[in-house]
């Protein structure tokens, strides 16, 4: 099975500027969620999709958003960017039928803002 | 308060030296307590998981509910294991795709 694929790898951005982050899961895994990596804050959960509902968030602002379609791709987008949103954005894809669900996560996408 | 800690941020230990990581949490709910790593240049994998109670490459991790304890363990470590080691939680009757990591620690083994 391919992996989790997150695009794009990179991506540089200006304050005040959105931004769309993508995440296709492993086929067949209806879960997504999403993660943001940073030295300070290491890893803070986002939020989580299944079925194209958001099912959980963490705590962030509004800014952060996200959706999930019907194929359970996911999307994630930052409005208004502000020079800390600067991190390694990853999203992470899981089997619920498992009954040890375990997250796959995919390599990440690094946001800059300037 | 959810929170998952690990006191150590980098430890360094000589090739077949025991290794211990440390990892504390607090949690009011059910929680399902996991290991992932993530070597260099690679994406972040789950090492273990205390449900299925596996030893992987030869670590192993006990749950301690006493201490809120759940220490990741190795008798003879190996250059290959150095690495980022993250400890988390999740709920796993309510939020299982919710993950809460600790800071991570980074293992460094020396020939």
């Amino acid at each position: 099975k391919a992996g989790v694929t997150q695009t794009p790898r990179y991506l540089i951005k200006t304050r005040g500027q959105q931004v769309t982050l993508s995440c296709s899961p492993i086929s067949g895994h209806r879960s997504v969620s999403w993660y943001q990596q940073t030295p300070g804050q290491g890893l803070q959960f986002l939020f989580e999709y299944f079925s194209e509902t958001q099912r959980n968030k963490g705590n962030f602002p509004g800014r952060f958003s996200g959706r999930q379609f019907s194929n359970s791709r996911s999307e994630m987008n930052v409005s208004t960017l502000e020079l800390g949103d600067s991190a390694l954005y990853l999203c992470a894809s899981r089997f619920l039928r498992e009954v040890f669900y375990e997250q796959y996560f995919g390599p990440g996408t690094r946001l800059t803002v300037t | 308060a959810q929170r998952v800690t690990q006191p150590e941020k980098l430890l360094s230990v000589f090739k077949g030296a025991p290794v211990e990581l440390k990892c504390n949490y607090s949690y009011s709910g059910s929680p399902e307590l996991f290991w992932y790593v993530q070597y260099s240049r690679q994406r972040l994998q789950l090492l273990l998981r205390h449900i299925s109670r596996e030893s992987i490459k030869g670590f192993t991790a006990d749950l301690n509910k006493g201490e809120t304890s759940f220490h990741l363990k190795k008798p003879f470590a190996q250059e290959e294991d150095s690495a980022m080691y993250y400890c988390a939680l999740s709920d796993i009757y309510n939020q299982g795709g919710k993950l809460i990591f600790g800071q991570g620690t980074e293992l460094s083994v020396k020939p």
